[in-house]
């Protein structure tokens, strides 16, 4: 079975532009959250969807969005890019919603220059 | 509050056993987990423990949980230089929509010397 697949692994973007990231949960999963890592905040929820719908979410601004297809793959997208948003960004499948067990993707490095 | 907090590194014999201790402070958390990072990876989940357990092996590797002090280690059997790594220690917390996050603490570099 395939684990979670994060597309593109790396990304460089200019301050200003949006950038839009990709996460495939493992088949069969129904819950994806998204979380941002940097070395100096270490790891942040961003949000989690389930069934389409964005069931939590973290303290960010709302220039961090996401949306969750019918077939349980997530977006995210982060607009007017800032130099702080360099970081590495995970995504996490589960089963069902709030599940014990989540499994993590390789995740997307971002930096912004 | 939501925290974690755990020290940030850690420096083993080969063969000895690692401690990796984390502190924690919602006492709403329903599981607590510990992550395994290696450089230029994901998270891997190591093992996790419900917070009504107060200890969980694993083959190598011990969980204690001591929830009246929030206290939670992992202890790594016969560390291997396979096992350095960033352990991140986490806590699960349930919104009233049943959605849950997961809080991180900072990290514990384990390095393992010969």
């Amino acid at each position: 079975k395939a684990g979670v697949t994060q597309t593109p692994r790396y990304l460089i973007k200019t301050r200003g532009q949006q950038v839009t990231l990709s996460c495939s949960p493992i088949s069969g999963h129904r819950s994806v959250s998204w979380y941002q890592q940097t070395p100096g905040q270490g790891l942040q929820f961003l949000f989690e969807y389930f069934s389409e719908t964005q069931r939590n979410k973290g303290n960010f601004p709302g220039r961090f969005s996401g949306r969750q297809f019918s077939n349980s793959r997530s977006e995210m997208n982060v607009s007017t890019l800032e130099l702080g948003d360099s970081a590495l960004y995970l995504c996490a499948s589960s089963l069902e919603l709030g599940d014990t067990e989540a499994f993590f993707g390789q995740g997307t490095r971002l930096t912004v220059v | 509050g939501e925290d974690v907090e755990q020290s940030l590194f850690l420096s083993v014999r080969e063969g000895d056993s690692s401690v990796i201790n984390c502190t924690y402070t919602d006492s709403s958390s329903t599981y607590l987990y510990w992550y395994k990072q290696e450089p230029g990876a994901g998270l891997q989940l190591l093992t996790y423990i419900f917070s009504n357990m107060d200890m969980k092996q694993d083959q190598r590797l011990t969980v204690l949980l001591n929830k009246k002090d929030k206290h939670l280690s992992l202890r790594i059997a016969d560390t291997q230089t396979g096992d350095s790594a960033i352990y991140f220690c986490a806590e699960s917390i349930k919104s009233r929509s049943s959605a849950s996050k997961i809080i991180f603490g900072s990290g514990t570099r384990l390095s393992i010397r010969p």
